[in-house]
């Protein structure tokens, strides 16, 4: 098992250009979730989704497009790339949300992604 | 005040030592509870979830405060390989039925030979 895997690992953009992030799992998780992470902030929910063919905002959705066409791929979309959008991007997935709990999440290596 | 808040160290200990994290959450209705473990530009790796009765894993050892609304991870006979940022991580219900994870800053340790 590959487990949780992101493309590409890094990437600069100028402002205003557009790019996809692909995230894929084997695990046959149904949840799958995208992530940023910035120096002192911690790990901030952009979308998510509980199947395929759904999709959810998270905490910071603004600026971000996804898709869940296939269960095991969950895209994240950049419009109209901004400096604010310089970050790490994580994908994770879980099998289940427990009963009045959460599963595991399972997390990708990482897309590390500067914006000019 | 922050949903999930951790002192963010650095935590410098001498190899051998003992050495403990607390993190605080404000969602006393949260039901699942985790630590996990950040290498320097890796991705967060499950280190143990925790427990209402507290559980060990060889020298980790979580512990869950309810009724204060803290969690502790508690690290025995530090390895230079320990060295890492630890996540405190707990569920919160959002949009509804929904469960998420909030993921708190970090605590740095630095483990020194």
């Amino acid at each position: 098992n590959a487990g949780v895997t992101q493309t590409p690992k890094f990437r600069v953009l100028k402002t205003g250009q557009s790019m996809t992030l692909l995230c894929a799992q084997d695990m046959n998780h149904e949840y799958m979730y995208w992530y940023r992470q910035d120096p002192g902030m911690g790990l901030r929910l952009i979308h998510y989704s509980v199947g395929e063919g759904t999709t959810a905002k998270g905490e910071v959705p603004d600026g971000y497009n996804v898709s869940r066409l296939k269960k095991q791929n969950f895209l994240l979309g950049l419009e109209s790339a901004a400096p604010s959008q310089t970050s790490v991007y994580f994908c994770a997935s879980s099998y289940e949300q427990l009963a009045g709990g959460t599963d595991t999440q399972y997390f990708g290596p990482g897309t590390r992604l500067t914006v000019l | 005040r922050k949903e999930v808040e951790q002192d963010p160290g650095p935590f410098n200990v001498p190899e051998g030592a003992t050495v403990a994290f607390n993190c605080t959450y404000s969602n006393s209705a949260s039901q699942s509870f985790f630590w996990y473990r950040q290498d320097c530009r890796k991705e967060p790796k499950l280190l143990m979830s925790v427990y209402s009765s507290g559980n060990e894993d060889g020298r980790f050892t979580a512990q869950l405060n309810r009724a204060s609304q803290y969690i502790s991870l508690l690290i025995r006979d530090s390895k230079l390989s320990d060295s890492a940022t630890y996540l405190c991580v707990v569920n919160m219900r959002y949009g509804g039925a929904t469960n998420k994870l909030i993921f708190g800053t970090g605590t740095l340790l630095a483990v020194q030979p």
